[in-house]
């Protein structure tokens, strides 16, 4: 069983929608990385989350340390939200050590 | 301020080979990660550098060494190259771990 789950790992939905992509994971971390892959391979960090809940525009981050899962939403969603988005666990303390989920492939249809 | 650089790009080695790979961090980043994303396995940790020293390594084999210079520049070397290291390097900075990094565009290996 992998360490870090996400689901669903492929999702297609219209524009406008609202998203949800989850993450479970089964160690003890220091913090979690939401990360945003655009084809061609350039990874973007949108979040790090240690507890609680973060916003940045139309995305939101949360996670629940208790029950050891994460969910990243994504409102109104655009075609240019299209892109695998990438949940990363940190088992490092006071260091990087990072352990990758599979992938959320995220279409967003016009 | 730059965003981190690797370089090459791209790179086309032959079985038996050897690879050097270089990336740059954000200047006043002190922790460089690099990552091998592959198909198959997804995006993988090789090793963190942090203060020219390695702080933390992933699970892969000993032909897979790097190194952090003072200027916090980092380098990465694979030994006897194999088809199944053809993936995509990826290098990450951050001012200090385990803040937010930064990625760089990676580095296409083909070994053929």
């Amino acid at each position: 069983k992998n360490e870090v789950e996400q689901s669903p790992q492929n999702l297609t939905a219209q524009e406008g929608e609202f998203i949800t992509i989850n993450c479970s994971y089964s160690v003890g971390i220091s913090a979690l990385h939401w990360l945003q892959q655009h084809p061609g391979g350039g990874i973007v960090s949108l979040f790090m989350l240690s507890s609680g809940k973060k916003k940045h525009g139309r995305l939101i981050a949360t996670i629940n340390i208790q029950e050891k899962h994460s969910s990243l939403h994504i409102t109104a969603s655009h075609p240019r939200d299209s892109a695998v988005y990438i949940c990363a666990v940190n088992l490092g303390q006071g260091a990087q050590k990072l352990v990758f989920g599979q992938g959320t492939r995220l279409t967003i249809n016009p | 301020k730059a965003g981190v650089t690797q370089t090459p790009r791209y790179l086309i080695k032959t079985r038996g080979q050897q690879v050097t790979l270089s990336c740059s961090p954000i200047s006043g980043h002190r922790s460089v990660s690099w990552y091998q994303q592959t198909p198959g396995q997804g995006l993988q940790f090789l090793f963190e550098y942090f203060s020219e020293t390695q702080r933390n390594k992933g699970n892969f084999p000993g032909r897979f060494s790097g190194r952090q210079f003072s200027n916090s520049r980092s380098e990465m070397n694979v030994s006897t190259l194999e088809l199944g290291d053809s993936a995509l390097y990826l290098c990450a900075s951050s001012y200090l771990p385990p803040y937010e990094q930064y990625f760089g565009p990676g580095t296409r290996l083909t070994v053929t």
